[in-house]
């Protein structure tokens, strides 16, 4: 498996709290992305990185900032959590771009009650 | 706006059948298509990946088909094992590096 660990696994959190999710990878791979997973709307991208403090936005990123000080990590921060941030978390890295060679994390499960 | 649909959402089959599933998509203008395989509780796993210039690619028991002017693709399964069951994913890169991915079709294999 692609070196690549996201933490926590499973947060639950209060409404208008900040929370960060950390991406942390081992491959020294350029380009870093993170996504959610809801049911009815498949993967959609929120931020990406294509190198240290090179980041830009996806389809849905409002609500959510990024940031990447080191190779290895990627955060995201979601100012204040809404209910409708409820979801599964992806990181995802790869070498190249065009979606080639893509290795993903194992989720991170997060609850805004 | 790209889209893609992957239809049907759920397929229960026997162990050793023979399987296709379906991916559409609205733009053909992609560089390439992948499938991806996910298991409950996991990451994406890329499984195949043809670019738009190739009409397949086989991996084992999975060949992948692409058709990019009427915008579908098929991914085929030979004798189906339970250890297959997950749910499998299509995704096309399209414009701006940008992939989009459909939601899914849930393959449970029984036994």
């Amino acid at each position: 498996d692609a070196g690549i660990t996201q933490s926590p696994r499973h947060k639950v959190t209060e409404t208008g709290t900040p929370v960060t999710l950390r991406c942390h990878q081992t491959e020294n791979h350029r380009y870093m992305y993170w996504y959610r997973q809801d049911p009815g709307h498949g993967l959609r991208l929120i931020h990406y990185s294509y190198g240290v403090k090179d980041t830009d936005k996806g389809e849905v990123s409002d609500g959510y900032s990024v940031s990447r000080s080191k190779t290895e990590d990627f955060l995201l921060t979601l100012e204040s959590a809404t209910s409708s941030q409820t979801s599964v978390y992806f990181c995802a890295i790869s070498p190249v771009s065009y979606g080639e060679k893509l290795f993903f994390g194992s989720g991170t499960q997060l609850s805004v009650l | 706006k790209q889209e893609v649909t992957q239809i049907p959402a759920a397929l229960s089959v026997p162990e050793g059948e023979n399987l296709v599933l379906n991916c559409s998509f609205t733009d053909s203008a992609i560089y390439n298509l992948q499938w991806f395989r996910q298991d409950p509780g996991k990451g994406l796993t890329s499984l195949l990946l043809i670019q738009s210039s190739q009409r397949e690619q086989t991996s084992g028991r999975l060949n992948a088909s692409l058709d990019k002017s009427s915008g579908r693709s098929t991914l085929y399964i030979a004798a189906s094992q339970p250890g297959d069951s997950a749910t499998y994913l299509c995704a096309v890169t399209g414009g701006g590096n940008k992939l989009t991915f459909g939601t899914g079709t849930q393959l449970k294999v029984e036994l």
